[in-house]
């Protein structure tokens, strides 16, 4: 497509739940990354793919969220038993190439609100 | 980078006149510096980087940061802002040896006719 897609664009889930988040990135791009936005903060940042595997994962805050990109495109970001702080903004974003100096470009993100 | 500082959470300007918005990182190692916009309703989008060579560097629509390291600072500029500039702008930095950004609580731009 022609930029990062996100679905679903707002979600809304009872605490306890598990939740699937999903993102497209840009055709052709190797490097894929979520992050996670508060409100009143900057995005702050979860885990980054290069291809298939991720490279580095030391954002994510704990062993109730994963994220895998099995065939180096499409990633599904996981959250099990939900609680209320993990409401926020979840932002997919993704680039050409796995340099720190590449242009990265974002989706318009997933509202999650956990009641 | 360990932190980016923006210190201005909202700067409200009128139209036409000059702004800068401030931001501050510490890291230990050589880091990359970045601005984003982040215009209602949209997702972020990048404003201007920073990897290597001349301090000063540009945007399409005139905004201007300058990288000073004697002062950890990548301070945003643009000498004359039109309403349409009205946005949330973050500040970013990434070690040069990894990918993760770090991202600065973010300055809202009001600018006022």
């Amino acid at each position: 497509g022609a930029g990062v897609s996100q679905t679903p664009s707002n979600k809304v889930t009872e605490k306890g739940k598990y939740v699937e988040l999903r993102c497209d990135p840009i055709s052709g791009h190797t490097a894929l990354y979520w992050y996670r936005q508060s409100l009143g903060q900057g995005p702050e940042f979860l885990i980054y793919f290069q291809g298939t595997g991720a490279a580095d994962d030391s954002g994510l805050p704990n062993d109730r969220f994963f994220a895998v990109r099995p065939e180096g495109s499409v990633s599904t970001l996981k959250i099990q038993r939900t609680e209320r702080g993990d409401s926020a903004v979840y932002l997919c974003a993704s680039s050409l190439g796995g340099q720190p100096g590449n242009t990265i470009y974002f989706g318009e993100g997933s509202w999650l609100t956990v009641v | 980078a360990q932190s980016v500082t923006q210190l201005d959470s909202q700067v409200p300007v009128f139209e036409e006149a000059p702004v800068e918005l401030r931001c501050n990182y510490s890291s230990s190692v050589s880091v990359y510096l970045f601005w984003y916009v982040q215009y209602p309703n949209q997702g972020l989008q990048l404003l201007l980087k920073y990897l290597s060579g001349s301090t000063l560097v540009e945007s399409i629509n005139g905004f201007e940061a300058e990288f000073n390291k004697s002062q950890t600072s990548f301070h945003l500029r643009k000498p004359s802002v039109h309403i349409s500039d009205t946005a949330e702008y973050f500040c970013a930095a990434v070690d040069t040896g990894r990918r993760a950004l770090t991202f600065g609580s973010g300055t809202r731009l009001q600018v006022q006719p």
